[in-house]
């Protein structure tokens, strides 16, 4: 079965620093990857996904994230984290060929300190 | 284009009641799934809709169940409400069915059982 796991809970980054979150997946096949960014009282925004090619995939607002198959990992990183950026980032593998329902990690909190 | 809506934007009710929430998708989508968040269990995907079918169903007891109208707009009901379904519902539309759809949220419905 697939499963998402984000080791990191909350982080904290000052203002201008960069920003890795970690995301490692469990899945027999090629996975579907995205991550997913949820403001304050805020539905979920995609924020990249990656599907299949370049593993360097570049998104929204700065950010990328990369896949590295031998580690089952789809670390989220930025280089310069603006205070906007706080909010929970949300890692979640899709089935290939199965239906649209996505299974979550349990999320990163992100603070940013000026 | 407007975004996904939903309403109401916050319920309470009680134990034992029912409860409808209501999902308005992106105009031209046609695809709309539902997922319930809460601190514990985190994201959890409950029903995908498309072409008013329910194609996917996730872990969850019957007491939970939805529809799809031929405008794609969509309805979840819970029935007989209990203190462990407080949650945020969030329901998501893409385009067409299937994992590489971009799936758009709406700001979710925030449900407070007493």
């Amino acid at each position: 079965a697939q499963s998402v796991t984000q080791p990191d809970i909350h982080i904290t980054v000052s203002e201008g620093a960069s920003l890795e979150l970690r995301c490692n997946y469990s899945y027999g096949a090629t996975p579907y990857l995205f991550w997913y960014v949820q403001s304050p009282g805020q539905g979920l925004q995609l924020l990249l996904k990656y599907f299949s090619g370049d593993t360097l995939v570049q998104g929204i607002k700065g950010f990328e994230a990369e896949f590295k198959r031998s580690q089952s990992s789809f670390n989220l990183r930025k280089p310069s984290v603006h205070w906007s950026d706080a909010a929970e980032y949300f890692c979640a593998v899709g089935v290939a060929g199965g239906a649209n329902n996505l299974f979550f990690g349990t999320g990163t909190r992100l603070t940013v300190i000026p | 284009k407007a975004g996904v809506t939903q309403t109401p934007r916050y319920l309470i009710k009680t134990r034992g009641q029912q409860v409808t929430l209501s999902c308005s998708p992106i105009s031209g989508h046609r695809s709309v799934s539902w997922y319930q968040q809460t601190p514990g269990q985190g994201l959890q995907f409950l029903f995908e809709y498309f072409s008013e079918t329910q194609r996917n169903k996730g872990n969850f007891p019957g007491r939970f169940s939805g529809r799809q109208f031929s405008n794609s707009r969509s309805e979840m009901n819970v029935s007989t409400l209990e203190l462990g379904d407080s949650a945020l519902y969030l329901c998501a539309s893409s385009q067409n069915a299937g994992v590489q759809e971009t799936q758009y949220f709406g700001p979710g419905t925030r449900l407070l059982v007493l």
